[in-house]
């Protein structure tokens, strides 16, 4: 399917567990995005990436890493997690006329 | 520093009244403003951006630079209406969120 997908869809995790969360895009935009929604904050951005080996921090990067090795992929990875990591996270992409194109979204739960 | 204010969390309206969600941002350029929906646990997807000044599903948005404001209006509510609407200011490629807005449109 065209588009961006994320998986899992659903995942529950406890405190101190690595986590990876999925991200891919058939369009090879060369921006992507990780955002976290809370209620009360919106959404939030955790990291971005311009093109295949290039990342940087957003508003809220701090327990989060990312690599972009293919432009078409952009994983998130929780390396201990906890429970205020708990959300619903959306990964996206922009095209050139700079329209983002989110994901379904990863709702996560850490217990 | 940039900000987007959404000072609605809800706005409960009635099938076939004017809806206005307000959105006011401070950026120190010129923005660009969008606004985003969601509708129940579905993707966020584009509604409108000011550049285009396109009227999507009814809803119409004026950036007002004066009073730095993006409000969204529709006159006629409908029930598919209720959503989560996002106010987002583009900076540098990268989009900075309000809190959001949920509008539940009741018959």
């Amino acid at each position: 399917d065209a588009g961006i997908t994320q998986s899992p869809r659903y995942k529950i995790t406890e405190t101190g567990r690595q986590v990876t969360l999925m991200c891919h895009q058939t369009w090879s935009h060369s921006y992507m995005f990780w955002y976290r929604q809370d209620l009360g904050h919106g959404l939030r951005l955790i990291y971005y990436s311009a093109a295949a080996d290039i990342t940087d921090k957003g508003e809220v990067p701090d327990g989060y890493v990312v690599s972009r090795s293919k432009t078409e992929n952009f994983p998130l990875t929780l390396e201990s997690a906890t429970r205020s990591q708990t959300s619903v996270y959306f990964c996206a992409s922009r095209d050139l006329a700079y329209e983002q194109y989110f994901g379904p979204g990863t709702r996560l739960t850490v217990t | 520093a940039q900000r987007v204010t959404q000072p609605e969390k809800l706005l409960s309206v009635f099938k076939g009244a004017p809806v206005e969600l307000k959105c006011n941002y401070s950026y120190s350029g010129s923005p660009e403003l969008f606004w985003y929906v969601q509708y129940s646990r579905q993707r966020l997807q584009l509604l409108l951006r000011h550049i285009s000044r396109e009227s999507i599903k009814g809803f119409t948005a004026d950036l007002n630079k004066g009073e730095t404001s993006f409000h969204l209006k529709k006159p006629f509510a409908q029930e598919e209406d209720s959503a989560m609407y996002y106010c987002a200011l583009s900076s540098w490629g990268k989009l900075q969120f309000g809190a959001g807005t949920q509008v539940v449109v009741t018959p």
